[in-house]
C-alpha cells in the first residue's frame, strides 16, 4: 500500500541553524501538507501546497518557513533560522486531489532545537 | 477559525468492551470529519471518516456518528482488542479549505 515517507526520523540542530525536512508524498497525489505537533499539544496545520505553489498557510508559517517541491517526488520544509520553540514533531501529508478529502500522514520527523 | 474539542483525554476499557470518544466543533461550515489512530513512534493513520451529508458510517468494529445540529461527532469502537490501544485524534475540515483542525487526542488503553 502506498505511503508517505519522511526523512530524517530525528533531527537535532542548534538554535539559529537552518534545517530541511524531507517528504515523499504518495505517488499521483496532488495536494501536500505540513503539520506540526509540539509535545503534548494538538496537531497544527502549517501549510498546504498545490500546483507548485502555497494554497493555504497558518499564522505559524511565517517568513522563517518555506516549502518546495524540487522534483517530481520530494516535498521539503525549510526552517531558515531555528528557534527553541520550533522543537516539535513535523508531519507531512498528502491527498489525491479536489474532492478527495482524505489526508494520509507520514511517520514524522522529530526536530529538536538546542 | 475552527476549534475542535475532544473528550476524554484518556480512556481505559476492558478487552471486549466498547469505547466511545466524542468531539465537538465550532464552525458550522465544516463538512468533513476524519478520525486518526496514532501508535507510538508512528504518524497518524486515517481509520474512518464521515462527510456532513451522512449521519453515520460503519467499518467493521468502528463507527462514526455525526450530529450537525449539535456540532458533534463520535467514534465508536466495539469489541475492543489490545491492538486498539493508541492515541485517537478527531479532526474537522471547513468547506473551501484543505487543512484539518485537530482535537487534542484521546489515549485509549485496552486492558487484556
Amino acid at each position: 500500500e502506498p505511503e508517505v515517507t519522511q526523512t530524517p526520523s530525528h533531527q537535532v540542530t542548534q538554535m539559529g541553524q537552518e534545517v530541511i525536512l524531507r517528504c515523499v508524498p504518495i505517488s499521483n497525489h496532488l495536494y501536500f501538507y505540513w503539520y506540526r505537533q509540539i509535545l503534548g499539544q494538538k496537531v497544527e496545520f502549517l501549510v498546504s501546497f498545490y500546483n507548485n505553489e502555497i494554497s493555504e498557510k497558518s499564522e505559524i508559517f511565517d517568513d522563517q518557513f518555506s516549502v518546495e517541491r524540487p522534483d517530481g517526488s520530494n516535498f521539503t520544509l525549510k526552517i531558515r533560522s531555528t528557534k527553541l520553540e520550533d522543537s516539535a514533531m513535523y508531519f507531512c501529508a498528502s491527498s489525491a486531489g479536489t474532492g478527495a478529502y482524505e489526508q494520509y500522514f507520514g511517520p514524522g520527523t522529530r526536530l529538536t532545537v538546542t | 477559525g475552527e476549534n475542535v474539542e475532544q473528550h476524554p483525554s484518556t480512556l481505559s476499557v476492558q478487552e471486549g468492551d466498547s469505547a466511545v470518544i466524542k468531539c465537538t466543533y465550532s464552525d458550522s461550515a465544516s463538512n468533513y470529519f476524519p478520525w486518526y489512530k496514532q501508535e507510538l513512534g508512528k504518524g497518524p493513520q486515517l481509520i474512518i471518516d464521515i462527510r456532513s451529508n451522512v449521519g453515520e458510517k460503519k467499518d467493521q468494529r468502528i463507527a462514526v456518528t455525526l450530529n450537525k445540529t449539535a456540532k458533534h461527532f463520535s467514534l465508536h469502537i466495539t469489541e475492543t482488542q489490545p491492538e486498539d490501544s493508541a492515541v485517537y485524534f478527531c479532526a474537522a475540515r471547513v468547506t473551501g479549505a484543505n487543512n484539518l483542525f485537530f482535537g487534542t487526542g484521546t489515549r485509549l488503553t485496552v486492558i487484556p
